[in-house]
């Protein structure tokens, strides 16, 4: 059973509309939860990471955990073009094991 | 200085060659990372230096040998690798091991094994 799920896509949104992006994870000992963006041929940049069950906003982006559901999402509000990119959800184990889903293609249609 | 930097950007090798990919970050962390990653699939996780002693090793094979001779410097020794060990190697550091704020990634050297 892999660590990490996410639905590879590709997702593809009107520029303006609301992007929605869902990772589950299999161990409940999961710490922290992060997602990174992805642009093709570049290294992975951290956008948000969540402790707590419930909401964290940060600008456009919403990130949300509920850890009895072992799921963790990513809502992109007024989404752009610039936004079309891989977006990976991260989970850190106990014991300094850090993990990546594999990956959701957003396309942001202008 | 919030970067990682790597070098070589690009780096091409012939299965007989020996080389070496370099890491280097001055934010203070404690804990560095080595990834490899294929196209279209995430990063795999290789090996995990904490307070410079390597504390993970996800069953790489022994032709990749890692070494953290300071608590700024990563290396990748490379030795006698195969055409499939060409992938993108991410070199990334955290604060703390095992209290995780999110990495940082440096922006990769590009392998190709001829």
């Amino acid at each position: 059973q892999k660590e990490v799920e996410q639905n590879s896509g590709p997702l593809s949104v009107p520029e303006g509309a609301i992007a929605s992006l869902n990772c589950t994870y299999s161990d409940r000992g999961s710490q922290s939860f992060f997602w990174y963006r992805q642009y093709s041929g570049k290294s992975p940049e951290l956008i948000m990471f969540i402790y707590s069950n419930g909401d964290k906003e940060d600008g456009r982006f919403t990130a949300q955990l509920n850890k009895a559901s072992q799921y963790v999402s990513l809502l992109i509000r007024d989404s752009q073009p610039s936004d079309s990119a891989t977006y990976l959800c991260a989970v850190n184990l106990p014991g300094n094991q850090f993990y990546f889903g594999t990956g959701t293609s957003l396309t942001v249609i202008p | 200085d919030t970067e990682v930097t790597q070098t070589p950007k690009h780096l091409v090798m012939g299965m007989t060659n020996k080389k070496s990919l370099k890491c280097e970050q001055h934010m203070g962390h404690r804990a560095m990372y080595w990834y490899k990653q294929k196209a279209k699939k995430p990063p795999e996780l290789m090996f995990v230096y904490s307070y410079e002693k390597l504390s993970i090793n996800e069953s790489v094979p022994s032709r990749f040998s890692p070494e953290c001779p300071n608590s700024s410097l990563l290396n990748l020794h490379l030795h006698a690798l195969q055409p499939e060990d060409s992938a993108l190697y991410l070199c990334a550091s955290s604060q703390e091991p095992g209290k995780s704020y999110g990495y940082t990634f440096g922006s990769g050297t590009r392998l190709t094994v001829v």
